[in-house]
């Protein structure tokens, strides 16, 4: 069976702190393929990420980056200098081929607060 | 030019009443989803259709019957709204059904039964 786990529920920072979202995934398969997502207040789902399950390089984008290890089955997302305006709640994925990734399994989400 | 698109962005209706979804995309894709989040903002997938075939249907009421005419159309109807049908649902679309690509999402649509 697919799961995706972040167990943060709700995160609050201050603006300009780092802040990293944690995501634990559980599948048997060896070839799958993980996300994140954002959900802001407006409520529209954007994409952030895709990482297939071969590759485990590490991937910054702006003040973004994300650390994928297989060995804790984790794909965290880091943001550096956090600003109001990633205050949202963001969602971590998974598909795999057992699913003939046919379906995108959901973590619970964190929500992440950022204060000026 | 939006991408996904579906309307209503908002629906209140009565019990027992019938309601569509409708839900487009523009992006040339192959395969269509219909998500449910809930109050806890928990996504689910309901249904995935790939070239106008149903592909998944999880355990969801015979109540919501999803059709899709051509590949970039697959909207939603719901039969007996019942108050638990009350959540956001989310129409996607992704380039294959192969999960190696990501999916887009629409805007949303909150459905309140009162």
């Amino acid at each position: 069976a697919q799961k995706v786990t972040q167990a943060q529920t709700e995160i609050s920072v201050v603006e300009k702190e780092d802040v990293t979202l944690d995501c634990v995934y559980e599948t048997r398969d060896t070839t799958y393929y993980l996300f994140w997502y954002k959900q802001p207040p407006s409520g529209e789902l954007v994409f952030l990420i895709r990482r297939n399950s071969f590759d485990e390089q590490n991937e910054i984008s702006g003040r973004y980056s994300w650390n994928f290890q297989k060995s804790t089955s984790s794909f965290n997302f880091t943001i550096t200098a956090s600003q109001v305006v990633d205050s949202a709640v963001y969602f971590c994925a998974l598909s795999s081929r057992g699913d003939n990734f046919n379906k995108f399994y959901f973590g619970s989400g964190t929500k992440l607060n950022v204060k000026p | 030019d939006t991408a996904v698109s579906q309307t209503p962005k908002y629906l209140v209706t009565q019990m027992g009443n019938d309601k569509s979804i409708k839900c487009e995309q523009n992006l040339g894709h192959d395969t269509m989803y219909w998500y449910k989040q809930d109050s806890k903002k928990f996504l689910k997938i309901m249904f995935s259709y790939n070239n106008k075939e149903l592909i998944i249907n999880e355990t969801v009421p015979n109540r919501f019957s999803p059709k899709s005419p051509d590949k970039a159309h697959l909207n939603l109807h719901i039969n007996s709204l019942e108050l638990g049908d009350s959540a956001v649902y989310f129409c996607a679309s992704s380039r294959s059904g192969q999960g190696n690509t990501e999916a887009f999402f629409g805007q949303g649509t909150r459905l309140t039964v009162v």
